[in-house]
C-alpha cells in the first residue's frame, strides 16, 4: 500500500463547476498536508498547505484535512479552463522536510 | 527574480550511458532536493542537500549520486542508465532544510529519455 493514494482521473468538468479532489494517506505521523498544481511539461507549484486537521481557504480554493479518517480534500469553486492541470497532494511529518506525493489527479475544465 | 533553473531541459541517452543534470536554486536558498517523476506518477524523492551536505536520500540505487557546490547549485548524476530511468527529474530549492512546506520551489525539470 502506498503512503499516499490519489485517483489519477482524468476528471472532466464544465466551466463553473465545483471540483472535489481527494487523497488518502496511511501514516499517522503526517502533520503537514499540501496541494501542488502541475501544468503540462512544468514543475509543480505549491497551491496550499495546512497543518493538522481543519479547513483553509484561499480565493476559489479550499483545502480540508480530516486526520481521523486520513482524508485530504481540495475544493475548487467556479472552475476555469485555466485550472486544467494535474493536482498533486503531498504530506510530511513534523520531523522531516521531505514530502511524500500522491500520483496526481488530472483535471480538465472545458468551456 | 530568477526561479529554480535546470539544465538541460531535454536529453536522450542510450542504455549504459551516464548523465549529469544541473540545478541552480533561487538566490539565497541553501537547500536543494532532487525528485524523479515517471509519467503518470507523483515525484519520488531522490536526495536532499543543505549547505553542501547530504541531508536525506530516497530509495534509489547507488547509480544515483548528487552533490552541492559552494554556490548552492547542484548536480545529479546517474550512471549505467536503464530504460526505467526515463523520467522528468525535478529540482526543488528552499531557504533551509527544515522550513515550512511553503518554501519548496520546483524548477521545470529535465526530461530524460533512455533508449
Amino acid at each position: 500500500q502506498k503512503e499516499v493514494e490519489q485517483d489519477p482521473g482524468p476528471l472532466s468538468v464544465p466551466e463553473g463547476a465545483i471540483v472535489s479532489l481527494n487523497c488518502t494517506y496511511s501514516n499517522s505521523a503526517f502533520q503537514y498536508f499540501m496541494w501542488y498544481r502541475q501544468y503540462s511539461r512544468k514543475g509543480p507549484e505549491l497551491l496550499m498547505y495546512t497543518y493538522s486537521s481543519g479547513n483553509k481557504e484561499d480565493g476559489r480554493f479550499t483545502a480540508q484535512v480530516d486526520k481521523s479518517s486520513k482524508y485530504i480534500s481540495l475544493f475548487i469553486r467556479d472552475s476555469q479552463p485555466s485550472d486544467s492541470a494535474t493536482y498533486l497532494c503531498a504530506t510530511r511529518s513534523g520531523g522531516s522536510y521531505i514530502p511524500t506525493f500522491g500520483r496526481g489527479t488530472s483535471l480538465i475544465v472545458h468551456p | 527574480d530568477a526561479g529554480v533553473t535546470q539544465s538541460p531541459t531535454h536529453l536522450i541517452k542510450t542504455r549504459g550511458q551516464h548523465v549529469t543534470l544541473r540545478c541552480s536554486p533561487i538566490s539565497g536558498h541553501k537547500s536543494v532536493s532532487w525528485y524523479q517523476q515517471v509519467l503518470g506518477q507523483g515525484p519520488q524523492f531522490i536526495f536532499q542537500y543543505y549547505e553542501k551536505e547530504e541531508r536525506g536520500r530516497g530509495n534509489f540505487p547507488d547509480r544515483f549520486s548528487a552533490r552541492q557546490f559552494p554556490n548552492y547549485s547542484s548536480e545529479l548524476n546517474v550512471n549505467a542508465l536503464l530504460l526505467g530511468d526515463s523520467a522528468l527529474y525535478l529540482c526543488a530549492s528552499s531557504l533551509d532544510a527544515t522550513g515550512p512546506p511553503g518554501e519548496l520551489f520546483f524548477g521545470e525539470g529535465s526530461r530524460l529519455t533512455v533508449l
